[in-house]
């Protein structure tokens, strides 16, 4: 079955860089684009980062564009987000999802990581 | 950006009845919308794709419907499970956004 299991968050302090990862399992990896979407405590979902499958394209939020950088391996099946000179509205639990398009799009998530971004 | 207006923000309600949760968007996007329930402590799960579909594995007592620019998500005698928060998605164009979220809770 289709498993996404997120890794990397804890707590950092502001303007220091975290690399958070997404090690996947029970799908073909290389043929889905991949997201990452975070969540603020007690707030609802925000969408972050998108790649596409062979890594062409790449799309960011406004809010993280230009300090997040999203990748993948596909040789490892794994996803990546690259985030820099954080800050504490950064701090929120980071699912990575799967899928883009009419059908696809984010129908399968992890568990998430917490980011914790605080002096 | 597009606006997703999700209404009502919090819904009571008790078991067996139907429910309806709404998504508005502020500008046309097509049929892209998701629906996603999410309990405390979980990652969202999605319910609905393409505005109706229903995603693998979901309860049919849940389905999605569109009228002009208005996305509806229909749950049908409501169970204990049921009880949680729910998210519209537009997938349309970039950045994603979510509606505010609707929280359902036991009457």
């Amino acid at each position: 079955q289709v498993h996404l299991v997120e890794s990397g968050g804890g707590a950092v302090q502001p303007g220091r860089s975290v690399r958070l990862s997404c090690e996947t399992s029970g799908f073909t990896f290389n043929i889905y684009s991949m997201h990452w979407v975070r969540q603020a405590p007690g707030k609802g979902p925000e969408w972050v980062a998108l790649i596409s499958n062979d890594e062409n394209k790449k799309y960011y939020a406004d809010s993280v564009k230009a300090r997040f950088t999203v990748s993948r391996d596909n040789s490892k099946n794994a996803l990546f987000l690259q985030m820099n000179d954080l800050r504490p509205d950064d701090t929120a639990v980071y699912f990575c999802a799967r899928g883009n398009g009419p059908t696809r799009t984010l129908d399968y998530w992890g568990q998430g990581t917490l980011v914790t971004v605080s002096s | 950006d597009i606006q997703m207006t999700q209404s009502p923000s919090s819904l009571s309600a008790s078991l067996g009845d139907r429910v309806s949760i709404t998504c508005r968007a502020s500008q046309g996007i097509r049929t892209h919308l998701a629906w996603f329930q999410q309990k405390p402590g979980e990652a969202p799960k999605r319910l609905i794709y393409a505005a109706s579909g229903l995603h693998s594995g979901v309860p049919p007592r849940f389905s999605g419907s569109v009228s002009g620019s208005e996305f509806t998500l229909t749950i049908n005698s409501l169970q204990p499970e049921d009880f949680a928060t729910y998210y519209c998605l537009q997938h349309h164009v970039y950045p994603y956004t979510f509606g505010q979220g609707t929280k359902l809770e036991i009457k």
